[in-house]
């Protein structure tokens, strides 16, 4: 069975310009999670999203970051523009029971 | 807010020595995972625990899930290099929709 898949692997911009990170899940699953990892830190829940409804973005940054799950498949995460302190592993997750969520590789955003 | 305390945060010992690693938190969860993650990696799951009391072993490792569903522990016999990692759990629970709650997560170095 393939894994969640996220792309890029790395990507450096500088501040205030703007990136987008893709993430397919693992086929069949319903709910689909971005998170955000600072170093030396446990995954932050940024959006958590159930078929292609958010079910929670609570801690989603509105006014810079914004997501998407169109067809309740792949999604993206855009940040727009970027600041330094949104260096950190984005990491993609999906479920298919909600008890339990399988993650892909992550995306290293460095913010120059 | 940090709704699962992991301790200790680091942890480095030698080859062939046992070590515990807590998960506590205040609230209840519906499942805890145990999640290893190596740098550069998303983090890997290594165990569902569901049931209060419940105690599941993976090889070399022990999971315990508290019986009020709170806690969580997990015992490593005779670590070996290859065990050097993050490990983090995660809680899932929530009022509809399952979200999962990280710790900050335990940063394990075994040296041989």
């Amino acid at each position: 069975e393939a894994g969640v898949a996220q792309s890029p692997r790395y990507k450096i911009i500088e501040k205030r310009q703007s990136v987008a990170f893709w993430c397919n899940p693992i086929s069949g699953h319903a709910t689909l999670y971005w998170y955000q990892q600072i170093l030396g830190q446990g995954p932050k829940l940024l959006i958590q999203f159930q078929n292609n409804g958010v079910v929670d973005d609570s801690q989603l940054p509105k006014d810079r970051f914004s997501a998407e799950r169109l067809k309740g498949v792949d999604s993206t995460l855009k940040i727009q523009p970027a600041k330094l302190e949104d260096s950190a592993v984005y990491l993609c997750a999906s479920s298919p029971r909600n008890i339990e969520a399988f993650f892909g590789q992550g995306t290293r955003l460095t913010v120059v | 807010t940090q709704l699962l305390e992991q301790s200790p945060q680091f942890l480095s010992i030698q080859e062939g020595e046992n070590l515990t690693v807590y998960c506590n938190s205040s609230s209840v969860f519906s499942s805890l995972q145990w999640y290893r993650q190596e740098p550069g990696e998303g983090p890997v799951l290594l165990v569902t625990v569901v049931t209060g009391g419940e105690v599941k072993k993976l090889k070399r490792l022990t999971f315990q899930f508290g019986d009020a569903r709170k806690d969580s522990s997990l015992h490593i016999t005779a670590a070996q290099p290859g065990d050097t990692g993050l490990y983090l759990c995660a809680g899932a629970g929530g009022d509809n929709f399952n979200k999962f709650y990280f710790g900050s997560g335990t940063k394990l170095n075994v040296k041989p």
